[in-house]
């Protein structure tokens, strides 16, 4: 029973360079989370979608952005970047799913992340 | 004021020690609490929930104090394993079913506080 999964795992880009992180949710979930860690932090909330929607956005410049598709995988850009977005950026899944992976109460499935380096 | 506060630590205990950690959470409209447990370089995993009555899962009670908005967590017996970061989480959204249907899974993240437990 796969569980989240995230690509790339490791990425360098430059300042002002674009970067595009894809998830993978658990199947049957609907909605996924993106979160950026970074180093000695907490997650920190980005963006929320379910149902190709977006339900919520976290405290964060327009330069970032998200889409889920039709069979709930989700990208996130991130523009422009700047040094301060190297970070941790974790994808999580929550929903009715099927086999180990079922709902309690707001629990998330997190992904191993990707970690991106802007030098 | 962050939105969920937590010591950084890090907390070095021996083993079989026993160690508490406390969170506190400025929203009084929080709705669910978690402890969810981070090893080093590694995604974020449920540890458990936290409810009003307090609950336990073996070695680990969590406590949750609504009128004084904080939330701890009690490890008995500390084992080597225990070593890794705990984030005390917070969410402002609904509970069940809301949650499943999208409506607000957005976890706030403490800083987290950091064990070490050595021989």
């Amino acid at each position: 029973d796969a569980g989240v999964t995230q690509s790339p795992t490791h990425l360098i880009k430059t300042r002002g360079q674009q970067v595009t992180l894809r998830c993978s949710p658990i199947s049957g979930h609907k909605s996924v989370s993106w979160y950026q860690q970074v180093l000695g932090q907490g997650p920190q909330f980005i963006f929320q979608y379910y149902e190709k929607e977006e339900r919520g956005r976290g405290n964060f410049p327009d330069r970032f952005s998200a889409r889920q598709f039709p069979n709930y995988s989700s990208e996130l850009n991130v523009n422009a970047l700047l040094l301060g977005d190297s970070a941790l950026y974790l994808c999580a899944s929550s929903g009715p799913g099927t086999g180990q992976h079922t709902p309690n109460t707001g629990e998330l499935f997190f992904g191993e992340g990707s970690r991106l380096t802007v030098l | 004021r962050k939105e969920v506060e937590q010591d950084p630590g890090p907390f070095n205990v021996p083993e079989g020690a026993t160690v508490a950690f406390n969170c506190t959470y400025s929203n009084s409209a929080s709705q669910s609490f978690f402890w969810y447990r981070q090893d080093c370089r590694k995604e974020p995993k449920l540890l458990m929930s936290v409810y009003s009555s307090g609950n336990e899962d073996g070695r680990f009670t969590a406590q949750l104090n609504r009128a004084s908005q904080y939330i701890s967590l009690l490890i008995r017996d500390s084992k080597l394993s225990d070593s890794a970061t705990y984030l005390c989480v917070v969410n402002r959204g609904r509970t069940l079913p809301y949650i499943l249907t999208g409506g607000g899974n957005k976890l706030t993240f403490g800083t987290g506080t950091q064990l070490k437990v050595e021989l």
